[in-house]
């Protein structure tokens, strides 16, 4: 089975905090979250590996991560804006190394009202 | 990572060969060259890498230009389900796994 993330579609209002869950491929230990907006394509957001944020991208304090044990992992944004409007990806890899690639999820196509 | 260069779109027959090509002029000896692509309202799908050697799995060819500055990704008989966003990308060997996206080229097949 590849990445599966949840919920696949979520309505908030402004103000609001969100998080949304990624299970990555098994044996996978390289967990990374992406945003993707219109306007913007596709943003890195930060990566984890052994549980350790290894690398973060720019964006605010608002967003925020953590991972598993068992890989999984599971991101939050905070104090929602209506710019946070956004199809959310998370990917996996064996390892955080250019040499293995990444595979996404479908995402979760978050709306702010 | 270096910064990579694609057509904004592209037209394709069903059945030909669909030729995308990218230009990294300024790639390193440590960055590889990745290529994905997305459908509409799915996530981006993993299709092909190489660093420095041509390149070729179920899905496509990659051919990279002896001097890396440019590839090629090649769909050997492009159909309607290759119509998709594709992205050239390079990355880093080691020790960073974030993924610089560009704006891809739009790929059309038509029949």
């Amino acid at each position: 089975t590849g990445v599966t993330q949840s919920p696949t579609h979520l309505i908030k209002t402004r103000g609001q905090q969100v998080t949304l869950s990624c299970s990555p491929i098994s044996g996978h230990r390289s967990v990374s979250w992406y945003q993707q907006t219109p306007g913007q394509g596709l943003q890195f957001l930060f990566e984890y590996f052994s549980e350790t944020q290894r690398n973060k991208g720019n964006f605010p304090g608002r967003f925020s991560g953590r991972q598993f044990s068992n890989s999984r992992s599971e991101m939050n944004v905070s104090t929602l804006e209506l710019g946070d409007s956004a199809l959310y990806l998370c990917a996996s890899s064996l390892e955080p190394t250019g040499n293995q690639p990444q595979h996404f999820g479908d995402g979760t196509r978050l709306s702010i009202l | 990572d270096a910064k990579t260069t694609q057509p904004t779109s592209m037209d394709c027959a069903e059945g030909r060969a669909a030729n995308l090509p990218c230009n990294h002029s300024t790639i390193s000896g440590n960055e590889y060259v990745y290529w994905y692509r997305q459908i509409h309202s799915q996530g981006p799908q993993y299709i092909i890498h190489g660093l420095k050697n041509n390149e070729t799995n179920e899905m496509a060819s990659l051919i990279i230009t002896e001097d890396r500055k440019s590839s090629t990704l090649i769909l050997p008989h492009a159909t309607l389900r290759d119509t998709a966003v594709y992205y050239c990308i390079v990355r880093v060997i080691y020790n960073n796994n974030d993924m610089r996206f560009g704006a891809g080229t739009r790929l059309t097949v038509k029949p």
